[in-house]
């Protein structure tokens, strides 16, 4: 059973870059049809996709991010990582990492759904 | 960008049906998947691929995606006070994961 760890700074200020990583343990993180997902969740609001990163290196960002962001990938250490530049205090939040199963079924429609999350980490932007 | 929508909330009692909708343009030509989250804790995935259930997951947990349709819908039968839960769906569309903006299931 594949488990993920996020780690990094849980207070960062603000104009700063905050930056996290995620260790994957149990299964190796170029394995499998994965995409390795960053996805975030401010207090009592409902969660955000930020981006991911195939084990290629290729990568993907939600549009709402993507001037700011920077998802990166270890395969020798079987992390990946997620930088987050300018930030403010809107972007205080639990930060997942999490890994995305992606296939096609039936060889038409792509299914990505995320099968295993980390236990999230709370980033708080402050002075 | 693409978006999916939930209600806020739905309320059902302990033993009745729950019927949480996600609707999103040509939603039908896409793949939907559902997550559970308890407070304080991880989502989990209860559906993918429109109606499949991962091990575990109890068959209570049902849901479907109408091929031409723009809504897909996650059923809870006989709902119990430990499914009180924010449900969101996900869909991937084309280079991007989408979710709903999540619905707080309340068991009463």
């Amino acid at each position: 059973q594949v488990q993920l760890q996020e780690s990094g700074p849980g207070l960062v200020e603000p104009s700063q870059t905050l930056s996290l990583t995620c260790t994957v343990s149990g299964g190796s993180i170029s394995s499998g049809n994965y995409y390795w997902s960053w996805i975030r969740q401010p207090a009592g609001k409902g969660l955000d996709w930020i981006g991911h990163i195939y084990p290629s290196g290729s990568s993907s960002y939600n549009p709402s991010f993507q001037s700011r962001v920077t998802i990166s990938v270890d395969t020798s250490n079987n992390q990946f990582s997620l930088k987050v530049s300018s930030v403010t205090a809107a972007d205080t939040a639990v930060y997942y990492c999490a890994r995305n199963h992606h296939e096609r079924p039936y060889g038409g429609a792509y299914s990505n759904y995320v099968d295993s999350w980390g236990q999230g980490t709370l980033v708080t932007v402050s002075s | 960008s693409y978006e999916l929508t939930q209600p806020p909330s739905v309320s059902v009692s302990p033993g009745q049906t729950a019927t949480i909708t996600c609707s999103g343009e040509k939603l039908g030509a896409k793949f939907a998947c559902w997550y559970q989250q308890k407070p304080g804790q991880s989502p989990v995935v209860v559906i993918y691929q429109d109606n499949k259930r991962p091990s575990g997951i109890p068959e209570r947990f049902s849901a479907s995606n109408s091929v031409n349709g723009d809504t897909a819908t996650l059923t809870i039968s006989e709902t119990q006070t430990m499914d009180e839960a924010d449900y969101y769906c996900q869909a991937w569309d084309g280079s991007t994961v989408v979710f709903g903006g999540g619905t707080k299931l309340t068991v009463l």
